[in-house]
């Protein structure tokens, strides 16, 4: 079965920094790019950093350029994000997801971040 | 950046009718366009992708339809599981992947 399992958020006050982690089975992890998305209290989807199966290719939103790190590791089944300099607009439901020809073909069941002081 | 808007905003159907969710892109984003559903307090789920495709056991009641910047998704048959919010996603041209801003599904 394939999972993606999310963790690492919480309560950070602006200005802080968090590490987001994916953990990744069921699946060839190292064939699969893969997304962050987020998802504001009551909001949309928003994507948010994008890295290929081989972390050569690494894309960012404008919103977090400069600020959020994204990652892998292959040896882990593990994806990441480290998100520095938060702000309260980063509060957000954290999803990673598996892409297949850039669609999201599945998801994770999200980890909440919540920035505030 | 390609903007996708989604309308209406909320649409209210009895259960076993048909719905019809319409998604604009601002710009042409041929048929690389694709569908979530999200339940409450769910992550998203893939239904279509290729404008038309249906994702890995996605019932029949759902089809995509559309091209270049006009686009509809068909609920043929409400089911009580098919109350939820729909977004639409243009994959075309990128960064950004952008969303709609989500059609909420509601039993009248």
């Amino acid at each position: 079965e394939v999972q993606l399992v999310e963790s690492g958020g919480g309560l950070v006050q602006p200005g802080g920094s968090l590490r987001l982690s994916c953990a990744a089975s069921g699946f060839t992890f190292s064939s699969y790019n893969m997304n962050w998305v987020r998802q504001a209290p009551g909001k949309g989807l928003e994507w948010v950093s994008y890295i290929s199966s081989s972390s050569g290719t690494i894309y960012y939103a404008n919103s977090v350029k400069g600020r959020f790190t994204i990652s892998r590791d292959s040896a882990k089944n593990s994806l990441y994000l480290q998100m520095n300099r938060l702000r309260d607009e980063d509060t957000a439901v954290y999803y990673c997801a598996r892409v297949l020809g850039e669609v999201a073909v599945g998801w994770g069941q999200g980890t909440l971040v919540t920035v505030s002081s | 950046e390609i903007v996708m808007t989604q309308s209406p905003a909320t649409l209210s159907v009895s259960p076993g009718e048909r719905a019809t969710l319409s998604c604009r892109a601002s710009q042409s984003v041929s048929s690389n366009l694709a569908w979530y559903q999200q339940k409450p307090g769910q992550a998203p789920r893939l239904l279509i992708y290729g404008a038309s495709t249906r994702a890995t056991g996605i019932p029949a009641r759902f089809s995509g339809s559309g091209s270049g910047t006009e686009f509809t998704l068909t609920i043929s048959s409400l089911q009580s599981e098919d109350f939820a919010v729909y977004y639409c996603q243009q994959y075309n041209k990128w960064p950004p992947i952008t969303f709609g801003q989500g059609t909420r599904l509601e039993i009248k």
